[in-house]
C-alpha cells in the first residue's frame, strides 16, 4: 500500500521568501504524485502532478516540485511567497494499477507573514 | 470551479438522525470519489463508483452507504449520525483519459455535517 508523510503540520513565511513544503512517499511501485491546495471553505485545487514524465514538475502560481525516486521524496518550493498563498497544501500519491484513489498526506498549513 | 457539484454545502443534524450528500461530477467523468475531511483523521477515502458500479472501498463505516445513479450523480447516505461524523465530506470525479490514468480528481467545495 501506498502513503505520504508530510513534514510539518505548519509552516511560516516571511512574504517574499522562499517556501517549501516537504513530502515523503512509500510506494512499492512507481508512483502518481500530487500536490493539491485548499482555500478557507473551499475543495482542493490541483497545483501540480508527476506522472513519470520530468522530475521537475511546474505548477500553477509559481510553485514547482521535484521528484526525487533516491530520496522518496516530492518537495513543493515557491521562491518567493505571496501573503495570497496561506492555505492547507496536500501531498497525494496513487499507484499504476490501483482504482485509481489518491491517498492524501496530513496537510501542512502555510502562513504567510507581512 | 471544478465543474463538481455538492449539495447541501451545510448541514446541521442530531444525533441518531440519516442524512443524504448529493454530487454531480463534471461533465463526462464516469468516476465519483467520496472523501471524508476531519480535524482528527485528516483526508480519508471513502468509496470510488464508476459508471455506476462500486470501484473501491477505503475506510467507510458500515452507517455509510453510497451509490451512482444512470445519470452519473452519486449520493452518500450517512445513518444512525454520531458526534464523530461532524465532518467535511468532498466529492470528486474523474475523467475517461489523462486524469483518470494517472489518479488527478477534481474536488467539489463539500458538504459540511455538524451533528449536534
Amino acid at each position: 500500500a501506498q502513503s505520504v508523510t508530510q513534514l510539518g503540520s505548519h509552516v511560516s513565511v516571511s512574504e517574499g521568501a522562499l517556501v517549501l513544503l516537504r513530502c515523503n512517499y512509500s510506494s512499492s511501485v512507481p508512483p502518481y504524485l500530487f500536490w493539491y491546495v485548499q482555500y478557507p471553505n473551499q475543495g482542493l485545487q490541483l497545483l501540480l502532478k508527476y506522472t513519470s514524465a520530468a522530475t521537475l514538475v511546474k505548477g500553477i502560481n509559481g510553485f514547482e516540485a521535484e521528484f526525487k525516486k533516491s530520496e522518496t521524496s516530492f518537495h513543493l518550493t515557491k521562491p518567493s511567497a505571496h501573503m495570497s498563498d496561506a492555505a492547507e497544501y496536500f501531498c497525494a500519491v496513487s499507484v499504476r494499477g490501483s482504482a485509481r484513489q489518491l491517498t492524501f498526506g496530513s496537510g501542512t498549513q502555510l502562513t504567510v507573514l507581512p | 470551479d471544478s465543474g463538481v457539484t455538492q449539495t447541501p454545502k451545510h448541514l446541521i443534524t442530531a444525533t441518531g438522525q440519516r442524512v443524504t450528500l448529493r454530487c454531480s461530477p463534471r461533465s463526462g467523468d464516469l468516476s465519483v470519489y467520496w472523501y471524508q475531511q476531519s480535524l482528527d483523521q485528516g483526508l480519508q477515502f471513502l468509496i470510488q463508483y464508476y459508471n455506476g458500479e462500486e470501484r473501491a472501498k477505503g475506510n467507510i463505516l458500515e452507517r455509510f452507504s453510497a451509490q451512482q445513479f444512470p445519470d452519473l450523480h452519486s449520493e452518500l447516505n450517512l445513518s444512525s449520525l454520531e458526534l464523530g461524523d461532524s465532518a467535511l465530506y468532498f466529492c470528486a470525479s474523474s475523467g475517461t483519459s489523462g486524469g483518470a490514468a494517472t489518479g488527478e480528481l477534481f474536488f467539489g467545495e463539500g458538504s459540511r455535517l455538524t451533528v449536534l
